[in-house]
């Protein structure tokens, strides 16, 4: 089953505006979350890896200022997009990795985010 | 930092033939190759993967096979269904020593793939 969970699948926010994305590891401990980035008809793009109780460091080319990212807790990691602007929509998705004996390094995705800023 | 290049970026396949998809990555230290296949709108489903201590890997009607020295791995599906159609995505796994070594994946552009009944 759907072992991390990402909330809101859809939001539409005003030009200039921002809205915060949440990706929670249901079951296990994620010390890391990854944050990506696909336009239509475009792969994933890393935009930053977040780790628990820490800065994330972000892809080059990615502004860390209006991308903020929080890693607050092992099972949450939020992705606020800040003053947001039309080239801003995108669909949002984050990734987590459980290290150990019992999952592997098995890597897990969250559902997406689809953002459009209008 | 790794570069991963897919080919082709859509493929037609008739119903019952195979599909190949070729992806090469440029890091050597790149030491996991999962494959996924993403429908529109959805999270990227694991489909199969390969680690770079083996040559090849087989799941029923999806293989994949790696050539470390060439840097280049594909994804090999028989008997195709019309249900296979979707895009898939090669990537590769590399350590990020710049990064506390987290793991990190880099995607291929993505290939479209469709099932002609």
């Amino acid at each position: 089953g759907a072992v991390v969970s990402q909330h809101p699948s859809r939001v539409i926010c005003k030009s200039g505006t921002s809205v915060k994305i949440e990706c929670r590891s249901l079951d296990f401990q994620a010390t890391t979350m990854f944050w990506y980035r696909q336009f239509p008809k475009q792969s994933l793009m890393l935009m930053a890896t977040s780790n628990e109780g820490s800065k994330a460091t972000y892809e080059q080319g990615v502004e860390k200022d209006k991308f903020l990212i929080n890693h607050a807790s092992l099972t949450l990691s939020t992705l606020t997009v800040t003053s947001a602007h039309p080239e801003d929509s995108s669909f949002y998705i984050c990734s987590a990795t459980s290290v150990g004996q019992a999952r592997g390094n098995t890597i897990y995705f969250g559902e997406g985010s689809w953002l459009t800023v209008v | 930092g790794e570069n991963v290049e897919q080919h082709p970026s859509t493929l037609s396949v008739q119903e019952g033939d195979s599909a190949v998809i070729k992806c090469t990555y440029s890091d050597s230290a790149s030491n996991y190759f999962p494959w996924y296949k993403q429908e529109l709108g959805k999270r990227p489903q694991l489909i199969i993967d390969i680690r770079s201590n083996v040559g090849e890997k087989k799941d029923q009607r999806i293989a994949v096979t790696l050539n470390k020295t060439a840097k280049h791995f594909s994804l090999h599906i028989t008997e195709t269904q019309p249900e296979d159609s979707a895009v898939y995505f090669c990537a590769a796994k590399i350590r990020d020593i710049s990064n506390f070594g987290n793991e990190k994946l880099t995607f291929g552009t993505g290939t479209r793939l469709t099932i002609i009944p």
